[in-house]
């Protein structure tokens, strides 16, 4: 069974400083891996994925993450954070591109301060 | 073009009653997933439907209810209420050609039972 476990449930952070947020998940199978952002009483929005390719891929808002298939990991890194980007991240995962269902970390609660 | 509409935003019912919440995709989606996100559980995977067919199912149990119609919206119906069902329920629409592996989501249904 497929897993994913988001190692830190919140992460402070002052404003123009980097930050990664760290994912990491467990298959038998090849996967595909997502990063999604929710904002308060919003659902969520993808800001990034991996489905084949180029191990670092780069996202909205100037997110990235890079896939490491050695280390099963797949974390999220951004330069210089802003206010706006206060926000609920998740990392998912799932067996095929072609489906609905996703499996999801607990998510991590970045709070950018001022 | 329309994002992801959930219907109710918000409703509050008692236990042993039964809800049904409505989903309606973006145009030309014809696979539609529906999430509960709950604090204690995170975001777990309810059922997928595409083309009016269940295609995914997750862990709940068969008062977990869902339906597709011809033109793509969808239902979700939980019955005999729990406290435990309190939770807000996300809808997901996709692409499923070409496939992207993205999700969009909706706003969600926030359902509190008492």
């Amino acid at each position: 069974a497929q897993s994913v476990t988001q190692l830190d449930s919140q992460v402070p952070v002052f404003e123009e400083a980097p930050v990664e947020l760290r994912c990491n998940y467990s298959s038998s199978v090849s996967v595909y891996l997502f990063w999604y952002v929710q904002y308060p009483n919003q659902g969520l929005q993808l800001l990034l994925k991996y489905l084949s390719g180029s191990t670092l891929v780069k996202g909205i808002n100037g997110f990235e993450a890079e896939f490491n298939k050695s280390q099963t990991s797949f974390h999220l890194r951004k330069p210089s954070v802003h206010i706006s980007d206060t926000a609920e991240y998740f990392c998912a995962v799932s067996p095929s591109s072609n489906t609905g269902k996703l499996i999801f970390g607990q998510g991590t609660t970045l709070q950018v301060k001022p | 073009k329309a994002g992801v509409t959930q219907t109710p935003r918000y409703l509050i019912k008692t236990r042993g009653q039964q809800v049904t919440l409505s989903c309606s995709p973006i145009s030309g989606h014809r696979s539609v997933s529906w999430y509960q996100q709950t604090p204690g559980q995170g975001l777990q995977f309810l059922f997928e439907y595409f083309s009016e067919t269940q295609r995914n199912k997750g862990n709940f149990p068969g008062r977990f209810s869902g339906r597709q119609f011809s033109n793509s919206r969808s239902e979700m119906n939980v019955s005999t209420l729990e406290l435990g069902d309190s939770a807000l329920y996300l809808c997901a629409s996709s692409l499923d050609r070409p496939n992207t592996g993205e999700l969009f989501f909706g706003e969600g249904s926030r359902l509190t039972v008492l």
